[in-house]
């Protein structure tokens, strides 16, 4: 069964602290890997999109790593801010077709 | 800007009421899904469309019908609300058959009383 799990499921820490939320899949055939955050009542807004042959990419302060053999992805977040306070939602597609498979996400909240 | 509108933000009906959730976007995008959100459950999916009057079951379609009379309009509806479909609703598009970015709507919140 394909299967995205994310860790830690919450976590908290000071605003100027880095964190980093991990992913694994066991997604087959794998396409593509997303990371999504979503603002408390908001809809998901993506931040990076990684393809098989891509083992990072960035988007500001935010940088996500894929290891396509371990099948793990991580979101790392440098020098956080209150603003980054959000769920964080890795998302993995098929090989085919528009089927997604959703992690349960992190929620991660930044304190002053 | 890219945008996905979802017609109500906040809901509250009653049980066996009829509610249709409305999701129109304004890029042209051939895809449009609709997904529910719970707590611990993440975002599972109910229907989505790839073409107009074109619709494909999800994972958890039962309770729910859609419909897509034009390309940039994707309803939900539940023919008869129930407690269990309280929820956070949203809806998604994307362009071409393998999927691009997913762009989202903010989401609608349902309460079924």
């Amino acid at each position: 069964k394909n299967q995205v799990e994310q860790s830690p499921q919450s976590l908290i820490i000071l605003e100027g602290k880095n964190c980093t939320l991990q992913c694994n899949y066991t997604v087959s055939p794998f396409s593509n890997l997303r990371w999504y955050k979503q603002d408390t009542g908001r809809g998901p807004v993506s931040l990076t999109i990684m393809t098989f042959s891509e083992n990072t990419k960035s988007n500001g302060r935010y940088t996500a790593t894929l290891d396509a053999d371990t099948k793990q992805s991580s979101l790392h977040i440098t020098a956080s801010q209150l603003s980054d306070s959000a769920s964080y939602i890795c998302v993995v597609s098929l090989n085919a077709g528009n089927m997604l498979t959703f992690g349960g996400g992190t929620r991660l909240m930044v304190k002053p | 800007d890219v945008k996905v509108t979802q017609s109500s933000r906040y809901l509250v009906k009653r049980t066996g009421e009829k509610v249709f959730l409305e999701c129109v976007q304004d890029m042209d995008h051939e895809n449009m899904f609709w997904y529910r959100q719970d707590p611990g459950l993440g975002l599972r999916l109910i229907y989505f469309s790839y073409d107009v009057k074109m619709k494909e079951k999800g994972d958890i379609p039962e309770g729910y019908s859609v419909s897509r009379e034009k390309k940039e309009r994707f309803s939900l509806i539940l023919e008869s609300a129930s407690t269990n479909q309280t929820s956070m609703y949203l809806c998604a598009s994307s362009s071409g058959r393998n999927t691009g970015e997913l762009f989202f709507g903010e989401g609608s919140r349902l309460t079924v009383l």
